[in-house]
């Protein structure tokens, strides 16, 4: 079967850094993209890898490792509108799967 | 570019009743996602056209479910008769690609079925 795994809740000070661990199985993988939802709002996109490596976008990076089924979102420099869900997601061959989501918990 | 347009906003509606929601992706973009998200089951995805073409349509429910998108601009999905269990929040999500790897979400439909 296809799955995502996705720690639930993370919980970190102002300031610091936390990473988001996914692991994955699926049928087939073209790549892992990110999601961020805040409490009533919609996902919005953060970042997408394909290949396997470390992609920055200001403060926040995502890391794939293919041969392990395996990627993280790191965040630098938290900050109290951080808190939110994040989501990792990823394309099988026909299938397109999102992980049940972290909540990440930032306090001041 | 206004983002993706998802109407209406709130519905509610009763059991038995049909529910259609609307669609309107980012001009130019290729592909449609349909998604569900409730707290228990997470962020479902229902259905996903390209170049309005379903692709996949496993993830549609029951036959209850059905989606169209007649064009480019244009999509939607109906849902007859509704159940309480359809209670959720609807999404709506565009892509440039046909990969789909950077999706555009609309603010979703939150369905209410009594």
């Amino acid at each position: 079967g296809q799955s995502l795994e996705q720690p639930s809740e993370v919980t970190a000070v102002e300031g610091a850094i936390v990473q988001i661990n996914c692991t994955y199985q699926t049928s087939g993988f073209y790549g892992l993209s990110w999601y961020q939802q805040h409490d009533g709002g919609a996902p919005t996109f953060l970042s997408y890898n394909a290949l396997d490596g470390l992609e920055e976008t200001g403060r926040f990076s995502s890391f794939l490792s293919r041969s392990d089924s395996y990627g993280y979102l790191l965040l630098q420099e938290l900050q109290m509108k951080d808190s939110a869900s994040y989501f990792c997601a990823v394309k099988g061959t026909y299938k397109y799967i999102f992980g049940t989501g972290t909540r990440l918990k930032v306090l001041a | 570019d206004a983002g993706v347009i998802q109407s209406p906003r709130h519905e509610v509606t009763e059991m038995g009743q049909e529910v259609t929601l609307r669609c309107k992706p980012i001009s130019g973009h290729n592909s449609l996602f349909w998604y569900r998200q409730t707290m228990m089951r997470g962020l479902e995805l229902l259905i996903y056209f390209n170049n309005n073409v379903p692709i996949d349509d496993s993830g549609m429910p029951e036959d209850r479910f059905s989606a169209k998108m007649p064009n480019a601009s244009f999509s939607t999905l109906k849902i007859q008769p509704s159940e309480p269990r359809d209670s959720a929040v609807y999404f709506c999500a565009s892509s440039l690609s046909s990969g789909g790897e950077e999706q555009y979400f609309g603010p979703g439909t939150r369905l209410t079925v009594t």
